[in-house]
């Protein structure tokens, strides 16, 4: 089975600086998909970027960035000048294809200091 | 441009009682799935279903079952609430290369 694992529970920045937020998973497909969800205090969970595995170019959403490992199984997603309202939990999830189950995370919790 | 929506958003069940989550999705979608979420566990899955009528297991089922007699509505059922079955509940759902919506989530409390 299709495990994910986030090994920081909390993670903590300072506002305008960059923070990184770890994922590994396991899988023995060589297709399939990886995404980092957001969920602020209003518990509405937002998409915050994908990956598709067999994308060697890395993800990049404006301010967020992804560092895909393949070989590794390492889904790490960058922040770059982190603002108040990133402060949310993160979560790392992994579905064997489009429309499928997501397998998540225990999630990272990221707090911004101003 | 409410896409999912969950019928609470705060419930609090007595133990024994046979307790009712709602969700509703407004995207035609035919993959829908509920989650359970707990500190330090993230979200686990604990039914789907792909299609009206259809359901299947997901990692954590038991105490629970589901039912989907319309494409657009995903009931959750919890047959005999239990205290520890108090939890944040979520559903989504997807279609396709669509990323998943979620709901805003029904936190559940069993006393």
């Amino acid at each position: 089975a299709q495990t994910v694992t986030q090994s920081q529970p909390e993670m903590s920045v300072q506002e305008a600086e960059t923070v990184t937020l770890s994922c590994t998973y396991d899988t023995s497909e060589s297709d399939y998909y990886l995404f980092w969800y957001k969920q602020p205090p209003s518990r509405q969970m937002i998409l915050v970027i994908r990956q598709e595995a067999y994308k060697q170019q890395n993800a990049t959403e404006n301010r967020f960035s992804v560092n895909f490992q393949k070989a590794a199984k390492s889904f790490s997603l960058k922040i770059s000048d982190s603002q108040l309202g990133d402060a949310a939990m993160y979560f790392c999830a992994y579905s064997m294809e489009y429309g499928n189950k997501l397998v998540f995370g225990a999630g990272t919790i990221l707090r911004v200091k101003s | 441009d409410v896409k999912v929506t969950q019928s609470s958003r705060y419930l609090v069940k007595r133990t024994g009682e046979k307790v009712f989550l709602e969700c509703v999705q407004d995207m035609d979608h035919e993959n829908m799935f509920w989650y359970r979420q707990d500190p330090g566990l993230g979200l686990r899955l604990i039914y789907f279903s792909y299609d009206v009528k259809m359901k299947e297991k997901g990692d954590i089922p038991e105490g629970y079952s589901v039912s989907r007699e319309k494409k657009e509505r995903f009931s959750l059922i919890l047959e005999s609430a239990s205290t520890n079955q108090t939890s944040m509940y979520l559903c989504a759902s997807i279609q396709g290369n669509t990323e998943a919506f979620f709901g805003q989530g029904t936190r559940l409390t069993v006393v």
